[in-house]
């Protein structure tokens, strides 16, 4: 079956410190790969997203490109700030049949961010 | 533009008690609707999906069960709850076909 591996942190950076947050997925298919960011008290937020291998996806600063021989989705950000202080989701996004999709998550990644 | 709402956005319920939460999709016909369950510090666990009116597909057997009485309304319910209920539930929406999931606020629900 399909599985999403990502580093369980927590990671705590200072402002302005590159980010790094490793996914790797095991999937049967050709899936497309999800970053979704998860505020305290929130529900799931699309940060961005690819589709197919070496595709980028970007959004807000932040980056991930689809690595299909290394089975690897890393979202990276160059200058983080306090503001970017989450949970972090890596997802993959396989076809169910009848017309649905279905996500599988990584465990997430708490990153705090201090001034 | 779409929107998602669920509530209650918080509850406490005891143990055995019924259970009822609603999510409503806004700007979208026929959407595929999702519940989550996100337990404390672990991730995200799907529940149910609906492709259309009455159809529920289950994901993971246990005391819950979802219904979907109108295109655009999906409910998640129990006849009793049990303590291991507790978590955090995310109802979220696709397009038909679609691959990309958009989440509601959430509930969080925690049984004493």
């Amino acid at each position: 079956g399909n599985s999403v591996t990502q580093m369980e942190g927590p990671v705590t950076l200072s402002e302005e410190a590159f980010l790094t947050i490793n996914c790797t997925y095991t999937a049967t298919g050709y899936p497309s790969l999800f970053w979704y960011v998860q505020y305290p008290g929130e529900g799931l937020q699309l940060l961005l997203k690819a589709t197919k291998a070496d595709d980028k996806g970007s959004n807000k600063g932040f980056e991930a490109t689809y690595r299909k021989e290394t089975t690897s989705f890393h979202l990276e950000k160059g200058s983080v700030q306090v503001s970017d202080s989450a949970v972090y989701f890596c997802a993959l996004s396989d076809s169910s049949g009848a017309g649905s999709y279905q996500l599988t998550f990584g465990k997430g990644t708490k990153l705090s961010v201090i001034p | 533009s779409q929107t998602i709402h669920q509530w209650p956005a918080t509850l406490v319920q005891p143990v055995g008690s019924p259970l009822s939460l609603e999510c409503t999709v806004e700007g979208t016909s026929n959407p595929n609707l999702y519940w989550y369950r996100q337990a404390a510090g672990r991730g995200l666990q799907l529940l149910f999906y609906s492709v259309g009116i009455g159809q529920i597909s289950s994901e993971v057997p246990q005391n819950l069960s979802a219904s979907r009485p109108q295109d655009r309304q999906f409910i998640l319910s129990s006849k009793k709850l049990l303590l291991s209920d507790s978590g955090f539930y995310l109802c979220a929406w696709s397009l038909q076909g679609g691959e990309t999931q958009y989440f509601g606020p959430g509930t969080r629900l925690l049984v004493l």
